[in-house]
């Protein structure tokens, strides 16, 4: 069965660089969650996303925006990047009618 | 607000014994509850849910767990574990209402399986 892809999957980015993470829900699914998971943390919910729009917020810095395209995919942009950002960011994505939700592999991204 | 609570950040067990791990929420709200597991490196895979109905719930890998409302707690059993059981265990809540709510995790249970 087809699963939620993201790209790139490692991404290394020097302070104050822009990043751009991407995300492919599981087809016919049509809300997108954003996770962001420390070392040795539980993940973190930023940013979900429903039929484009922005369903709800969570812990997202201001530095940090995404959006839910045309065809579901989604992605989030990381400007003014910190040391702290390093960290593996989920996306996840679920059906409207199902609470169960999804997860790709994550991206991990490395700020030095 | 939801907050969920694992009360086992790391259990170590010989292989072929059998395994608890423990998890207690806490709602003002009717909630879903899940496990995921996360192996080395890798992202969440779901490992059972409960949405309604029987409180047993059965999953993959042979896990089960069972949902108590009066006690708030989804503990997460297997009778025989393998080797290859090694991974990180995340609790996790959702508001049950419709559709889009966000996930709640637990800190984790590092489940570590000896020969």
């Amino acid at each position: 069965a087809a699963g939620v892809i993201q790209s790139p999957r490692h991404l290394i980015k020097e302070k104050r660089e822009t990043a751009t993470l991407k995300c492919y829900p599981i087809p016919r699914h049509d809300t997108v969650y954003w996770y962001q998971q420390g070392p040795g943390q539980d993940p973190q919910f930023l940013i979900s996303f429903y039929e484009k729009m922005q369903s709800d917020k969570g812990s997202i810095p201001d530095r940090f925006s995404a959006q839910q395209f045309s065809d579901y995919h989604s992605e989030l942009n990381m400007s003014s990047l910190e040391l702290g950002d390093s960290a593996l960011y989920f996306c996840a994505s679920s059906s409207r009618r199902q609470e169960t939700q999804y997860f790709g592999p994550g991206t991990r991204l490395l700020v030095l | 607000a939801q907050s969920v609570t694992q009360l086992d950040s790391q259990v170590p067990v010989f292989e072929e014994a059998p395994v608890e791990l423990r998890c207690n929420y806490s709602s003002s709200v009717s909630v879903y509850l899940f496990w995921y597991v996360q192996y080395p490196n890798q992202g969440l895979q779901l490992l059972l849910k409960y949405l309604s109905g029987s409180t047993l719930v059965k999953g993959i890998n042979g896990f089960e767990a069972e949902f108590n409302k009066s006690q708030t707690s989804f503990h997460l059993r297997k009778p025989s574990v393998h080797i290859s059981d090694t991974a990180e265990y995340f609790c996790a809540v959702s508001r049950l209402s419709g559709g889009y709510n966000k996930l709640i995790f637990g800190a984790g249970t590092r489940l570590a399986v000896h020969p």
